[in-house]
């Protein structure tokens, strides 16, 4: 079964302090992708990320890294230095590539807040 | 502008109507999903429509249907609307299956 679960339903910090979002996946599929998605107050969907299951490098943009784990089936999302911008619902998801048309399943997500 | 369009952005309407969501793909996508935001079930997969052909199916209500036309936008169809319904529906689209998704602004639907 595609799972995908942020055990961390919200997390405050202060400006500046470097902040963690786990994601943990479940597939059976060989051939996957993983997604990060940032969704501001105003709601929409920001793209951020997408990861395919072939490569497991490690991804740095700007602030943000991105540690993709196959052995523990995880996909942690890290902002350093973070910003009261960064305040924001963030979703990780999977979409497996040949099954299921390649929908998107979605974590619960987990609510960051970031305190000046 | 992500390229994927969809109308109306709110919608308030009473219980028991029905309305009709539209959604545009971005240019060249064949793929079109729809996905529903609420508080308590977070973002479900609803339906995807490939190039004018449903492909795949999530937990979408019997009360809801939908339909990509031949110029490849979709609509999303909810019939005897509940309270429950009330939610953020977001549209995306892919070029194919599984890659690239965009997804659109959304549509807030409140049902009083």
């Amino acid at each position: 079964a595609q799972k995908v679960t942020q055990a961390q339903t919200e997390i405050s910090v202060v400006e500046k302090e470097d902040v963690t979002l786990d994601c943990v996946y479940e597939t059976r599929d060989t051939t996957y992708y993983l997604f990060w998605y940032k969704q501001p107050p105003s709601g929409e969907l920001v793209f951020l990320i997408r990861r395919n299951s072939f490569d497991e490098q490690n991804e740095i943009s700007g602030r943000y890294s991105w540690n993709f784990q196959k052995s523990t089936s995880s996909f942690n999302f890290t902002i350093t230095a973070s910003q009261v911008v960064d305040s924001a619902v963030y979703f990780c998801a999977l979409s497996e590539r040949y099954n299921q048309g390649g929908k998107l399943i979605f974590g619960q997500g987990t609510e960051l807040s970031v305190k000046p | 502008d992500s390229g994927v369009t969809q109308t109306p952005k709110h919608l308030i309407t009473a219980t028991g109507q029905r309305v009709t969501l539209r959604c545009s793909p971005r240019s060249g996508d064949l793929s079109v999903y729809w996905y529903q935001q609420s508080l308590d079930q977070g973002l479900q997969f609803l339906i995807q429509y490939y190039n004018g052909e449903e492909r795949a199916k999530g937990n979408i209500l019997e009360r809801f249907s939908a339909q990509q036309f031949p110029d490849l936008h979709s609509e999303l169809n909810l019939s005897s609307l509940e309270l429950g319904d009330s939610a953020l529906y977001f549209c995306a689209s892919s070029p194919s299956l599984g890659v690239g998704y965009t997804f659109g602004s959304g549509t807030r639907l409140t049902v009083v």
